[in-house]
């Protein structure tokens, strides 16, 4: 079965240091790739997503993310995080063909951002 | 606005009751989704509807039930067979499958008392 791994369940950094999300799946052919965020008791909102094309992928709220099919990987990174940026992370990988493809969601990174 | 409403924000209920949370989406999407939400487990997918009238189970179907009568709603029913329903409910939608992002809704929390 195909599987997504978010390494870390929880990182810390400070206001203003890098951020950088962990993202591996598992698949046999190139993946639909994407990273939401989600907010205390709120739904999902989406980053931003690898379809095809450029591998470095340019976000909402400075975040990017690059497809590095090599390492299977899709890692999220924003230079310099904020307050703001405090919420739960979560890498999704739609796989399939045709009209059936399923979404396969990671885990989570919950970030913290300490002032 | 376009976007996707669920209600109620939260909602109780006795063990035994059957109880069913409202999805309604104004974004013309074809494909709608349920998925449970509990901590540190991410998001399972419950059921999903690639069109009216037609849906098909994830991988948590059990002890659920939906219908898809019209395009703009998807309501889920989380029946007594249902063995532990306290979660965060999520609604979702999307174009169509394979490279279109799901959109979501805010969420149903639910508490079985």
């Amino acid at each position: 079965a195909q599987s997504v791994t978010q390494l870390g369940s929880h990182v810390s950094v400070s206001e203003g240091a890098l951020v950088l999300l962990r993202c591996n799946y598992s698949s046999s052919v190139p993946p639909y790739l994407f990273w939401y965020v989600q907010y205390p008791n709120q739904g999902l909102q989406l980053l931003l997503k690898y379809t095809t094309g450029a591998t470095l992928v340019k976000g909402i709220n400075g975040f990017e993310a690059e497809f590095k099919k090599s390492e299977t990987s899709f890692h999220l990174t924003k230079p310099s995080a904020h307050m703001s940026d405090a919420a739960e992370y979560f890498c999704a990988v739609s796989y399939g063909g045709g009209s059936n493809y399923k979404l396969t969601f990671g885990k989570g990174t919950l970030l913290t951002v300490n002032p | 606005d376009g976007g996707i409403t669920q209600s109620p924000k939260y909602l109780f209920r006795k063990e035994g009751q059957n109880v069913t949370l409202s999805c309604e989406q104004n974004l013309n999407h074809d494909a709608m989704y349920w998925y449970r939400q509990d901590p540190g487990q991410g998001l399972r997918l419950i059921y999903y509807s690639q069109i009216v009238n037609d849906f098909q189970k994830g991988d948590i179907a059990e002890g659920y039930s939906v219908s898809r009568e019209k395009k703009e709603s998807f309501p889920l029913t989380v029946t007594s067979a249902q063995k532990n329903p306290t979660a965060f409910y999520l609604c979702a939608s999307s174009r169509g499958q394979g490279k279109n992002e799901q959109f979501f809704g805010p969420g149903t929390r639910l508490t079985v008392l």
